[in-house]
């Protein structure tokens, strides 16, 4: 079947810490890989993507490599923002873009 | 371009009453979505629509919930009678299609308290 495990959170980091979120994922056939954010009280906002094998999905300094041999998809960032603070999901899609996400991860961000 | 407008944005009902949320996505968005969101948890879908026809509704609890998207545009998701446990935040989120790989757009959210 398909899913996605996600790194446990809350994760919390001073302002311009390095950041890795870690994303496995189980599926059947070629999926393609997201990255999905979502800030306080609103939807989620897609973050970055990538649609097949090592391919690098980059956004707002955020990058994460799709990784077939690993089946990885791990979010990093260099250096991280108060305003980062979210909660981050990673997802893949299937045949007829069924999406399935993760359980989400917590980040705070601390001056 | 207008996102995915979803209402009402709360909710709060009694246990065994009835609550419907309404959808209307990304102009000449084919494909549909309603995710149910509990708090701490990642999105779980519940219907996923193609224009106006059910592509995937496996997760959907049809003895209490059920959506339609008549003409293929607006959609509609009701919950009756309403229990505790659906206390969740609904999503309602669009593609262009259902070639994988395309982007889903999601809505703000609807968030429903059952009491």
């Amino acid at each position: 079947g398909n899913s996605v495990t996600q790194m446990e959170g809350p994760v919390t980091l001073s302002e311009e810490a390095f950041l890795t979120i870690n994303c496995t994922y189980t599926a059947t056939g070629y999926p393609s890989l997201f990255w999905y954010v979502q800030y306080p009280g609103e939807g989620l906002q897609l973050l970055l993507k990538a649609t097949k094998a090592d391919d690098k999905g980059s956004n707002k300094g955020f990058e994460a490599t799709y990784r077939k041999e690993t089946t990885s998809f791990h979010l990093e960032k260099g250096s991280v923002q108060v305003s980062d603070s979210a909660v981050y999901f990673c997802a893949l899609t299937t045949t007829g873009n069924q999406f399935y996400f993760g359980t989400g991860t917590s980040l705070t961000v601390i001056p | 371009e207008a996102g995915v407008a979803q209402s009402p944005r709360y909710k709060i009902i009694e246990k065994r009453q009835s609550v419907a949320f309404w959808c209307n996505p990304i102009s000449g968005h084919a494909t549909l979505y309603w995710y149910q969101q509990i708090l701490g948890q990642g999105p779980k879908l519940l219907i996923q629509f193609q224009n106006n026809g059910v592509v995937d509704d496996s997760q959907l609890p049809k003895d209490r919930f059920s959506a339609e998207r008549l003409k293929g545009v607006d959609s509609t998701l009701k919950i009756q009678p309403a229990k505790l446990e659906d206390s969740a935040v609904y999503l309602c989120a669009s593609s262009l299609s259902s070639i994988s790989g395309n982007t889903i757009y999601f809505g703000e959210g609807s968030w429903l308290t059952v009491v």
